[in-house]
């Protein structure tokens, strides 16, 4: 069995912090790595996928990086806003997995003003 | 595009009864999903299709579960007989390629009682 394994579980940081998380996964035969956001009640939204060694992509105030060779990839959030309080998930697919993405379990931030 | 569609958002049945979820994604997308969540496993993935057409069906749970996919605009999930452990929410979702993140659904919220 494939596992994702991200942590922590959950953050608690004051408006203005920055954070980041970690997202660990298989480095053999990888493929992609995705970065989703999920507001509560609602449905995950994709933040980015990553599929090269070295890869940086940002949006905003939030960027990730990528490591396939050590298998993991972390994501940051520069000066954190209340409204990024969401689970931040990460998920990846491996060759064999075709389409398949295997989801971790999330990291659930919460900003205070 | 008004997104990935998913009906009924909320659905209240008696165990034994039959239960139908229904999806419609995002005109061209070739990928189509069905994703359960729940507390204990998260986001687990149940079965997906590439062209209409089922690729992987090894997480669906039991074989009271089946999934069809008639054409490229719509997809149902049926549970029969429902079981009060099948409570959970149901995310469809769809994309264009591998390389792509997915785009959700809002997801079915399933309960049997």
């Amino acid at each position: 069995i494939l596992n994702v394994e991200q942590s922590p579980q959950s953050l608690h940081v004051q408006e203005g912090d920055s954070t980041n998380f970690t997202c660990s996964f298989p480095s053999s035969n990888f493929y992609a790595l995705h970065w989703y956001r999920w507001e509560t009640a609602k449905s995950p939204e994709a933040l980015f996928v990553m599929t090269l060694n070295g890869d940086e992509k940002k949006k905003g105030r939030i960027s990730a990086t990528l490591n396939t060779k050590e298998g993991y990839s972390y994501l940051y959030i520069k000066g954190s806003q209340p409204e990024d309080s969401a689970t931040y998930l990460c998920a990846f697919n491996i060759q064999e997995y075709g389409n398949k993405l295997v989801f971790g379990a999330g990291t659930i931030l919460r900003v205070k003003s | 595009d008004a997104g990935v569609i998913q009906s009924p958002r909320h659905e209240v049945t008696e165990m034994g009864q039959e239960v139908t979820l229904r999806c419609k994604p995002i005109s061209g997308h070739d990928y189509l999903f069905w994703y359960r969540q729940t507390m204990m496993r998260g986001l687990e993935l149940l079965i997906y299709f590439n062209n209409n057409v089922p690729i992987d069906d090894s997480g669906m749970p039991e074989d009271r579960f089946s999934a069809k996919m008639p054409n490229a605009s719509f997809s149902t999930l049926k549970i029969q007989p429902s079981e009060p452990r099948d409570s959970a929410v149901y995310f469809c979702a769809s994309t264009f390629t591998g390389w792509d993140g997915y785009t959700f659904g809002s997801g079915t919220r399933l309960t049997v009682v």
